[in-house]
């Protein structure tokens, strides 16, 4: 199995400020790795997907990067509104997809 | 719009079982792959069923073999998952999940959810 591990487990950021997120693999994922946002109570949102496409509606402040085994979610102007945990997945080792662990991003 | 509803969560006493439904609408159902994802209270994510888009593959996570079964009625637009011998550990979130697959593959539309407790 495919091991994903996330990192930080949790970041406190201001509004304003730039941030960014790591996924790393426990082998080569090639680009297949994708980004959600969940907040409290709601189901994961999917973000981005083959590592750096953004979702339709996603703001371009979110972008993605890597391939391989190492992937970074970046959100350049952090918003209120996306102060949520955030979740890593590989697409690459079909039917059963795995999660990172998930980044809780807070408000300083 | 795509909408996907789960129910048929609830409280079961351990090994015990219940039967998840999710309702799917404005989309072709049978032609997507479809998932089931859980979350217990607190923690991360976790794909424990898969099944495709004509119902002729299966796939679970160890931690569910031998004791959850996904299946689909794409007359009814439905995707089901029946769990039997529930433990502790089994209390959660599950949400239906469909697959999208092109150049790359990803779950781009979710249900809202429904809880699992089991619970003495």
């Amino acid at each position: 199995d495919i091991q994903m591990t996330q990192s930080p487990s949790s970041l406190s950021a201001s509004v304003g400020n730039r941030v960014t997120i790591t996924c790393r693999a426990s082998q080569s994922i090639s680009s297949n790795l994708n980004w959600y946002q969940q907040k409290p109570g709601k189901a994961p949102k999917l973000l981005i997907y083959g590592a750096s496409i953004l979702q339709s509606g996603v703001p371009s402040r979110f972008s993605g990067g890597g391939s391989g085994t190492d992937f970074t979610l970046t959100i350049s102007s952090l918003q209120p509104e996306d102060f949520a945990t955030y979740y890593c997945q590989q697409s690459h080792s079909t039917p059963m997809y795995t999660f990172g662990q998930g980044t809780k991003l807070e408000i300083k | 719009q795509v909408q996907l509803v789960e129910s048929g969560g609830g409280e079961v006493q351990p090994g015990g079982s219940l039967r998840l439904s999710c309702a799917a609408s404005g989309l072709t159902f049978s032609s997507f792959d479809m998932h089931w994802v859980r979350q217990a209270p607190g923690k991360g994510l976790e794909c424990v069923a898969v099944i495709s888009y004509d119902g002729s593959k299966k796939s679970y996570a160890d931690s569910v073999k031998g004791r959850f079964t996904i299946s689909r009625d794409n007359s009814k637009n439905t995707l089901y998952l029946q769990m039997n011998s529930l433990r502790a550990e089994d209390t959660a979130v599950f949400y239906c999940v469909r697959e999208k697959k092109g150049a790359d593959y990803y779950f781009d539309y979710w249900g809202q959810g429904t809880l699992v407790t089991v619970s003495s």
